[in-house]
């Protein structure tokens, strides 16, 4: 059980471009949805908090207009980098949670920006 | 404010040895949950043991155990019978009851030796 996917695994985008990443909780209804960037040999990197049906709470330094989340049922939430640059090439990981204080994690996705 | 602490970077350990990974903590908070997180070279964030502060009983997950001394602020993981399987980054997590944010440490590699 506890199970979280994430889609795409891996993504390439030309600079300029919005990219969609996908996290869905898949036999648990999550109640809040987190989502993370880890840099190369570094720890997890809090970005955004949500919450379904409700706006995301953005940690400081995440520009929220160009990190935009969506959590638009208990299943599911979407982080889109929009206009994306090359500095934004990252692992980015989404967890959720549901009743309680575990936080289960997708398997992440890679984004390239050229 | 609360901060992780694992002041191991990195750690080897013979195959069916013991390891013992450290972590310390701070918070003023009585109730709060720890957890021991691994991430594989896939990268894929999989939950090792959960740690309830309430509860005096040490959190054992079949090879995993952990050593959790809250006077101290302490959350140590023994890892028993190592197996080349085990060679991960492993990180340590703090949640205050109720907030579902998590506050990671930095991590520690652990190599396993054949």
């Amino acid at each position: 059980g506890a199970v979280v996917s994430q889609h795409p695994s891996w993504v390439i985008c030309k600079s300029g471009t919005s990219v969609k990443i996908e996290c869905r909780s898949l036999d648990f209804q999550a109640t809040t949805m987190f989502w993370y960037r880890q840099f190369p040999k570094q720890s997890l990197m809090l970005m955004a908090t949500s919450n379904e049906g409700s706006k995301a709470t953005y940690e400081q330094g995440v520009e929220k207009d160009k990190f935009l989340i969506n959590h638009a049922s208990l299943t599911l939430s979407t982080l889109t980098v929009t206009s994306a640059h090359p500095e934004d090439s990252s692992f980015y990981i989404c967890s959720a949670s549901g009743a309680g204080d575990t936080q289960y994690f997708g398997p992440g996705t890679r984004l390239t920006v050229l | 404010a609360q901060t992780v602490t694992q002041s191991q970077p990195e750690m080897s350990v013979q195959e069916a040895e013991t390891v013992t990974l450290s972590c310390t903590y701070d918070t003023s908070e009585s109730d709060y949950y720890l957890f021991w997180y691994k991430q594989p070279p896939s990268r894929q964030m999989i939950l090792v043991i959960r740690q309830e502060a309430y509860k005096q009983q040490n959190a054992t997950e079949n090879r995993f155990s952990v050593n959790f001394q809250k006077a101290a602020k302490s959350f140590s993981l023994k890892i028993s019978d190592s197996q080349l399987g085990d060679a991960a980054m492993y990180f340590c997590a703090y949640t205050a009851s109720g907030t579902y944010k998590y506050i990671f440490g930095t991590g520690t590699r652990l190599k396993v030796l054949a």
